[in-house]
Protein backbone atom coordinates (compact mmCIF):
# COMPACT_ATOMS: atom_id res chain seq x y z
CA UNK A 1 0.00 0.00 0.00
CA UNK A 2 1.46 3.28 -0.91
CA UNK A 3 2.67 5.76 1.68
CA UNK A 4 1.21 9.62 2.41
CA UNK A 5 3.09 11.39 -0.12
CA UNK A 6 3.35 15.16 0.44
CA UNK A 7 4.24 17.98 -2.94
CA UNK A 8 6.42 19.47 -2.91
CA UNK A 9 8.90 18.26 -0.69
CA UNK A 10 10.95 22.20 -0.91
CA UNK A 11 9.52 25.34 -1.36
CA UNK A 12 11.27 28.94 -0.83
CA UNK A 13 8.48 31.52 -0.75
CA UNK A 14 9.06 35.48 0.30
CA UNK A 15 7.50 37.39 3.27
CA UNK A 16 3.84 38.02 1.93
CA UNK A 17 3.13 35.67 -0.70
CA UNK A 18 1.14 32.87 -0.11
CA UNK A 19 1.24 29.19 -0.64
CA UNK A 20 -0.19 25.69 -1.48
CA UNK A 21 1.09 22.76 0.22
CA UNK A 22 -0.57 19.22 -0.77
CA UNK A 23 -1.18 15.98 0.94
CA UNK A 24 -2.39 12.23 -0.72
CA UNK A 25 -3.77 9.76 1.98
CA UNK A 26 -3.01 6.03 2.06
CA UNK A 27 -5.32 4.92 0.28
CA UNK A 28 -9.07 4.18 1.93
CA UNK A 29 -8.09 6.86 4.79
CA UNK A 30 -10.69 9.34 5.41
CA UNK A 31 -8.78 11.73 7.74
CA UNK A 32 -6.48 14.31 7.05
CA UNK A 33 -4.58 16.30 9.41
CA UNK A 34 -2.06 18.62 9.48
CA UNK A 35 1.34 19.70 11.49
CA UNK A 36 3.88 22.52 11.95
CA UNK A 37 6.87 21.14 12.78
CA UNK A 38 9.81 24.20 14.03
CA UNK A 39 12.39 22.91 16.54
CA UNK A 40 11.43 25.65 19.11
CA UNK A 41 7.78 24.19 19.30
CA UNK A 42 7.85 21.31 18.21
CA UNK A 43 4.72 19.47 16.44
CA UNK A 44 1.98 21.58 16.58
CA UNK A 45 -1.52 20.33 15.36
CA UNK A 46 -3.34 22.77 12.28
CA UNK A 47 -6.33 20.90 11.72
CA UNK A 48 -7.83 17.72 10.83
CA UNK A 49 -10.39 16.84 7.94
CA UNK A 50 -12.73 14.37 8.03
CA UNK A 51 -14.86 13.66 4.84
CA UNK A 52 -14.12 16.84 3.37
CA UNK A 53 -15.26 18.58 6.76
CA UNK A 54 -12.58 20.13 8.91
CA UNK A 55 -13.46 18.63 12.37
CA UNK A 56 -10.99 19.89 14.54
CA UNK A 57 -8.60 22.93 14.74
CA UNK A 58 -5.55 24.06 16.21
CA UNK A 59 -4.32 27.55 17.80
CA UNK A 60 -3.07 29.03 14.62
CA UNK A 61 -4.23 32.13 13.03
CA UNK A 62 -7.02 32.71 9.85
CA UNK A 63 -3.50 32.40 7.49
CA UNK A 64 -3.89 29.17 8.05
CA UNK A 65 -6.63 27.51 6.13
CA UNK A 66 -6.87 24.25 4.14
CA UNK A 67 -9.68 22.13 2.74
CA UNK A 68 -10.01 18.54 1.46
CA UNK A 69 -11.31 16.87 -1.55
CA UNK A 70 -14.04 14.12 -2.21
CA UNK A 71 -10.68 11.46 -2.61
CA UNK A 72 -9.07 12.63 0.36
CA UNK A 73 -6.59 14.55 -0.74
CA UNK A 74 -6.03 17.77 1.24
CA UNK A 75 -4.29 21.05 0.38
CA UNK A 76 -3.78 23.39 3.09
CA UNK A 77 -2.65 26.80 1.85
CA UNK A 78 -1.01 29.90 4.32
CA UNK A 79 -1.82 33.42 2.91
CA UNK A 80 0.78 36.54 3.90
CA UNK A 81 3.57 34.32 4.39
CA UNK A 82 5.81 35.74 7.59
CA UNK A 83 9.51 34.79 8.68
CA UNK A 84 7.97 32.10 11.28
CA UNK A 85 6.25 30.34 9.19
CA UNK A 86 9.18 28.57 7.92
CA UNK A 87 8.73 25.05 9.42
CA UNK A 88 8.13 21.51 8.32
CA UNK A 89 4.53 21.25 7.45
CA UNK A 90 3.61 17.33 7.93
CA UNK A 91 0.16 15.65 6.96
CA UNK A 92 -0.86 12.45 8.12
CA UNK A 93 -3.90 10.20 7.38
CA UNK A 94 -5.62 7.81 9.33
CA UNK A 95 -8.69 5.46 8.36
CA UNK A 96 -10.63 6.86 11.57
CA UNK A 97 -10.77 10.74 12.18
CA UNK A 98 -10.26 12.03 16.38
CA UNK A 99 -12.98 11.62 18.09
CA UNK A 100 -13.84 7.97 17.46
CA UNK A 101 -12.54 5.86 20.09
CA UNK A 102 -10.56 2.84 18.84
CA UNK A 103 -7.24 2.84 16.99
CA UNK A 104 -6.41 6.33 15.57
CA UNK A 105 -2.86 5.17 14.39
CA UNK A 106 -1.45 8.50 12.00
CA UNK A 107 0.32 7.65 9.10
CA UNK A 108 2.82 10.87 8.08
CA UNK A 109 4.01 11.95 4.89
CA UNK A 110 7.72 12.86 4.60
CA UNK A 111 6.70 16.70 4.80
CA UNK A 112 7.37 19.92 3.01
CA UNK A 113 9.77 21.89 3.85
CA UNK A 114 9.38 25.61 4.02
CA UNK A 115 11.47 28.56 3.76
CA UNK A 116 10.05 31.90 3.85
CA UNK A 117 12.69 34.99 3.56
CA UNK B 1 -3.64 23.37 30.57
CA UNK B 2 -3.74 20.67 27.79
CA UNK B 3 -0.37 20.56 27.20
CA UNK B 4 2.09 17.06 27.92
CA UNK B 5 5.12 17.78 29.05
CA UNK B 6 7.76 15.14 28.00
CA UNK B 7 11.46 14.58 29.84
CA UNK B 8 14.07 14.65 29.42
CA UNK B 9 14.07 16.78 26.34
CA UNK B 10 17.85 15.29 25.46
CA UNK B 11 19.23 12.11 26.04
CA UNK B 12 22.75 10.54 25.39
CA UNK B 13 24.05 7.51 26.19
CA UNK B 14 26.50 4.94 25.27
CA UNK B 15 25.30 1.94 23.17
CA UNK B 16 24.03 -1.05 25.36
CA UNK B 17 22.44 1.20 27.76
CA UNK B 18 19.06 1.36 28.97
CA UNK B 19 16.62 4.56 28.38
CA UNK B 20 13.23 5.82 29.39
CA UNK B 21 11.51 8.85 28.15
CA UNK B 22 8.25 9.79 30.41
CA UNK B 23 5.32 11.65 29.43
CA UNK B 24 3.36 13.90 31.92
CA UNK B 25 -0.19 15.56 31.80
CA UNK B 26 -2.06 17.40 34.55
CA UNK B 27 -5.23 15.93 33.54
CA UNK B 28 -6.37 12.49 33.23
CA UNK B 29 -5.85 11.13 29.21
CA UNK B 30 -8.29 9.41 27.78
CA UNK B 31 -4.81 7.59 25.23
CA UNK B 32 -1.48 7.96 24.83
CA UNK B 33 0.76 7.47 21.44
CA UNK B 34 3.96 7.52 21.05
CA UNK B 35 5.93 7.62 17.79
CA UNK B 36 9.60 7.97 16.95
CA UNK B 37 11.20 10.57 14.44
CA UNK B 38 14.55 9.35 12.83
CA UNK B 39 17.15 12.53 12.07
CA UNK B 40 15.60 13.98 9.15
CA UNK B 41 12.48 11.83 8.86
CA UNK B 42 8.72 11.67 9.67
CA UNK B 43 7.38 10.71 13.00
CA UNK B 44 6.21 6.74 12.43
CA UNK B 45 2.98 5.58 15.13
CA UNK B 46 5.21 3.05 17.52
CA UNK B 47 2.04 2.25 19.74
CA UNK B 48 -1.37 3.72 21.71
CA UNK B 49 -2.29 2.89 24.82
CA UNK B 50 -5.89 3.35 26.47
CA UNK B 51 -5.99 0.96 29.87
CA UNK B 52 -5.15 2.32 32.97
CA UNK B 53 -2.16 0.38 33.92
CA UNK B 54 -1.73 -0.65 30.45
CA UNK B 55 2.08 -2.46 29.72
CA UNK B 56 3.29 -3.22 25.72
CA UNK B 57 6.34 -4.72 24.57
CA UNK B 58 7.70 -4.71 21.00
CA UNK B 59 10.83 -6.43 21.30
CA UNK B 60 13.41 -4.23 23.59
CA UNK B 61 10.84 -0.91 24.08
CA UNK B 62 8.36 -1.08 26.36
CA UNK B 63 5.37 0.83 27.42
CA UNK B 64 3.81 2.01 29.98
CA UNK B 65 0.03 3.65 30.88
CA UNK B 66 0.14 5.15 34.37
CA UNK B 67 -2.80 3.94 36.75
CA UNK B 68 -3.82 7.35 37.03
CA UNK B 69 -4.33 7.70 33.41
CA UNK B 70 -1.75 10.88 34.13
CA UNK B 71 1.70 9.78 32.86
CA UNK B 72 3.19 7.19 30.30
CA UNK B 73 6.78 5.86 29.53
CA UNK B 74 8.77 4.55 27.15
CA UNK B 75 11.53 2.60 28.21
CA UNK B 76 14.45 0.97 25.92
CA UNK B 77 16.58 -1.59 27.05
CA UNK B 78 19.72 -2.78 25.70
CA UNK B 79 20.08 0.27 23.14
CA UNK B 80 21.17 0.33 19.66
CA UNK B 81 22.76 3.11 16.83
CA UNK B 82 19.02 2.15 15.12
CA UNK B 83 17.46 3.86 18.31
CA UNK B 84 18.60 7.11 17.48
CA UNK B 85 15.93 9.61 16.91
CA UNK B 86 13.48 11.76 18.80
CA UNK B 87 10.70 10.18 20.58
CA UNK B 88 7.16 12.03 21.14
CA UNK B 89 4.06 11.01 23.34
CA UNK B 90 0.78 12.76 22.03
CA UNK B 91 -2.71 12.66 22.80
CA UNK B 92 -5.69 11.81 20.78
CA UNK B 93 -8.96 13.16 21.41
CA UNK B 94 -11.27 10.16 21.73
CA UNK B 95 -14.51 12.30 22.50
CA UNK B 96 -15.92 14.36 19.77
CA UNK B 97 -17.24 17.72 21.24
CA UNK B 98 -15.23 17.33 24.77
CA UNK B 99 -12.53 19.91 25.50
CA UNK B 100 -9.38 17.73 24.85
CA UNK B 101 -7.55 18.83 22.34
CA UNK B 102 -4.54 16.85 20.52
CA UNK B 103 -1.67 17.78 21.41
CA UNK B 104 1.96 16.10 21.40
CA UNK B 105 4.90 16.44 23.80
CA UNK B 106 7.90 17.96 22.45
CA UNK B 107 10.14 14.67 22.42
CA UNK B 108 13.18 13.42 23.81
CA UNK B 109 15.82 13.21 21.31
CA UNK B 110 17.69 10.05 21.96
CA UNK B 111 21.58 10.02 20.89
CA UNK B 112 23.60 6.89 20.92
CA UNK B 113 26.96 6.53 21.32
CA UNK B 114 28.14 3.36 19.24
Amino acid sequence: KAGVTQTPRYLIKTRGQQVTLSCSPISGHRSVSWYQQTPGQGLQFLFEYFSETQRNKGNFPGRFSGRQFSNSRSEMNVSTLELGDSALYLCASSRMGQGFFGSYEQYFGPGTRLTVT
Amino acid sequence: GQQVMQIPQYQHVQEGEDFTTYCNSSTTLSNIQWYKQRPGGHPVFLIQLVKSGEVKKQKRLTFQFGEAKKNSSLHITATQTTDVGTYFCARIPTWRGGSEKLVFGKGTKLTVNP
